[in-house]
């Protein structure tokens, strides 16, 4: 079964530094997404991505967060000047359509990004 | 804005016992998802709900969609430990608002003991 794949598993960062958050969407889907879930809370929307632009994000997802498919198979999150509340698990999600009814999301396994 | 509320957070319960956990949706949706999450792990696809009066059953699972009262349930039958885990509820947005999101329930904590 085709896979969502995220690389680092787990990310240990100083607060202010830089991280970029890989992942590799299933290779026929079109529509990218990164979703942050803090430790015991839920799952929240950061962005999602088509067409190799932003087409929606949430007020999470401000300035110090970019997103790029640099090249036709990988889509990062960078997270310029990280800080303690940006401690969370990050997943990415990949689907095939959007507005049709028989399409599904599907997740990778998520990186733990811890800044100390 | 579209909020998704799940009840109960937490749940305790015996094998061999049933429940019920609830999600409620504050604006019109016709897709809805239940997803399980292992500790540390990712989201497990449960189930997809398309249509109003959509019921999916999958062992001892089963998830059905009102969306009159914008309300979805996931029933669990003669629990078992293993399905000890988080589930959660989360609401599709593209078909009705246009925006390429899910937006998910706080989660509930399934502990089934022995």
């Amino acid at each position: 079964e085709p896979e969502v794949t995220q690389t680092p598993s787990h990310q240990v960062t100083q607060m202010g530094q830089e991280v970029i958050l890989r992942c590799v969407p299933i290779s026929n889907h079109l529509y990218f997404y990164w979703y942050r879930q803090i430790l015991g809370q839920k799952v929240e929307f950061l962005v999602s991505f088509y067409n190799n632009e932003i087409s929606e994000k949430s007020e999470i997802f401000d300035d110090q967060f970019s997103v790029e498919r640099p090249d036709g198979s990988n889509f990062t999150l960078k997270i310029r000047s990280t800080k303690l509340e940006d401690s969370a698990m990050y997943f990415c999600a990949s689907s095939e359509g959007f507005g049709q009814r028989d399409y599904g999301y599907t997740f990778g396994s998520g990186t733990r990004l811890t800044v100390v | 804005e579209l909020k998704v509320e799940q009840n109960p957070l937490f749940l305790s319960m015996q094998e061999g016992k049933n429940y019920t956990i609830y999600c409620n949706y504050s604006t019109t949706s016709d897709r809805l998802y239940w997803y399980r999450q292992d500790p540390g792990k990712s989201l497990e696809s449960l189930f997809v709900l398309l249509s109003n009066g959509a019921v999916k059953q999958e062992g001892r699972l089963m998830a059905s969609l009102d969306t009159k009262a914008r309300l979805s349930t996931l029933h669990i039958t003669a629990a078992v430990h293993d399905l000890s885990a988080t589930y959660f509820c989360a609401v599709d947005t593209s078909l009705t608002q246009g925006a390429q999101k899910l937006v998910f329930g706080q989660g509930t904590r399934l502990t089934i003991n022995p």
